[in-house]
């Protein structure tokens, strides 16, 4: 079975950039979470979706960050303008359903912001 | 602060030995999780431990619940090489919720 897929796993930005993070979650999976991760504040939480509705839009990150979910099989994450304190690992992760609560994540994308 | 906290921020062990990850926690659960991270990949579950559960085995892991003192603990036993990684405990923010809240996680080192 296919697990979570994220591309690219490596991105360089400059600073006022826009740059998008992909993630395919497991197919029939029913929640897609996106997180952020660094060595000080661990993982938070920035999006939830739903059966491709947005649930929780992150708090504090809503300012530049949006993420979206065309279809159940594939969401983006859209970073814009970028700023050096974005630096950081962006996981992907997807659930069969609330209920499970049991995450599957993929192997995430490092995001270097000069 | 954190709602789930592991008690160490690094161990180290020799392979073959036996090691324990301790967390604890603030609010009432329905379901605590340990999940391992290794160098470049996402985090993996290991063990999901339900609130009206008291220890859960998964291979060389064992893993308790203590709802009393809000505090779960992971033992692995002889320890591998690959066991090298870091270790998160993760519960739901509030009692049977979608949001996972994840410690900050123990570094775990183990050398040949």
């Amino acid at each position: 079975d296919a697990g979570v897929t994220q591309t690219p796993r490596h991105e360089v930005a400059e600073k006022g950039q826009t740059i998008i993070l992909k993630c395919e979650p497991v197919s029939g999976h029913n929640d897609l979470f996106w997180y952020r991760q660094t060595k000080i504040q661990g993982l938070e939480l920035l999006s939830y979706f739903r059966s491709k509705s947005l649930m929780e839009d992150g708090g504090a990150f809503k300012d530049r960050f949006k993420a979206e979910m065309l279809n159940s099989s594939f969401s983006t994450l859209k970073i814009q303008p970028t700023e050096p304190k974005d630096s950081a690992v962006y996981l992907c992760a997807s659930s069969p359903d609330s209920s499970q609560n049991t995450l599957y994540f993929g192997a995430g994308t490092r995001l270097s912001v000069l | 602060s954190q709602l789930a906290e592991e008690n160490s921020w690094a161990l180290s062990v020799h392979e073959g030995e036996s090691v324990t990850v301790n967390c604890s926690y603030k609010t009432s659960i329905t379901a605590l999780q340990w999940y391992r991270q290794k160098s470049g990949k996402g985090p993996a579950q290991l063990i999901l431990i339900r609130s009206n559960e008291r220890e859960k085995r998964n291979g060389r892991l064992r893993a308790t619940l203590d709802t009393s003192s809000q505090s779960s603990s992971l033992s692995i036993t002889a320890t591998r090489c690959e066991d090298t990684a870091v270790y998160f405990c993760a519960t739901d923010a509030i009692s049977g919720s979608w949001q996972l809240i994840f410690g900050s996680g123990t570094q775990l080192t183990v050398m040949p």
